[in-house]
């Protein structure tokens, strides 16, 4: 079975400009967070995915958003690009979420650099 | 807010020796806990979890007891490899159904021959 997939791997952007990324689960996966993963703050949770809604979200600026399609792939977008966004973004997948009796299985991140 | 403390390193050890990496976690209600392990290059993989107090989890020699009493997660392991080598985080989610992982910083091992 193929494992989380990330698209694309590297991205270099200039501030002010916007940027998709984004994640295709495991099949059968309807559950996609994701986290920004920084030398400084470490692994955060920006948001989570199930069945197109939004269920869950951290505490990030309105300038991240994301989206869930009806096949479960999920795209995140960040506008008016800062510095500080410079980060590894990445996407966990799981089959429904629950973190007590499911697991989620992350790709391997997309590591966005922002001049 | 819920928070995860954990040792950050950078930890060198050589092959064969006993390995520590302290956890401990500041939350409301009943916490599910993880170890996740992040290789070079690649994403995060879950190593083991405990859901309940006193469970203990296990995978690939790796263990951590969930002690509610001390609220800590440490993970340990008896004789550590070069393939051992890599960050590992420490992290919880709340009871009820959230779906998010609070993580702790994130320790890198290092395992020299």
């Amino acid at each position: 079975k193929a494992g989380v997939t990330q698209t694309p791997r590297y991205l270099i952007k200039t501030r002010g400009q916007q940027v998709t990324l984004s994640c295709s689960p495991i099949s059968g996966h309807r559950s996609v967070s994701w986290y920004q993963q920084t030398p400084g703050q470490g692994l955060q949770f920006l948001f989570e995915y199930f069945s197109e809604t939004q269920r869950n979200k951290g505490n990030f600026p309105g300038r991240f958003s994301g989206r869930q399609f009806s096949n479960s792939r999920s795209e995140m977008n960040v506008s008016t690009l800062e510095l500080g966004d410079s980060a590894l973004y990445l996407c966990a997948s799981s089959v429904s979420g629950g973190l007590l009796t499911d697991t989620q299985y992350f790709g391997p991140g997309t590591r966005l650099t922002v001049l | 807010g819920n928070s995860v403390t954990q040792m950050e390193g950078p930890v060198t050890l050589s092959e064969e020796a006993f390995l520590t990496i302290n956890c401990t976690y500041t939350a409301t209600g009943y916490p599910s806990l993880f170890w996740y392990v992040q290789y070079p290059g690649e994403g995060l993989q879950l190593l083991l979890k405990a859901t309940k107090a006193d469970d203990k989890g296990s995978n690939k020699g790796f263990e951590a007891t969930y002690r509610k009493e001390t609220t800590s997660f440490h993970l340990e392991k008896g004789s550590v490899q070069v393939s051992d080598s890599a960050v590992y985080f420490c992290a919880l989610s709340d009871q009820g159904g959230s779906e998010k992982l609070v993580f702790g910083k994130g320790m890198k091992l290092t395992v020299n021959p």
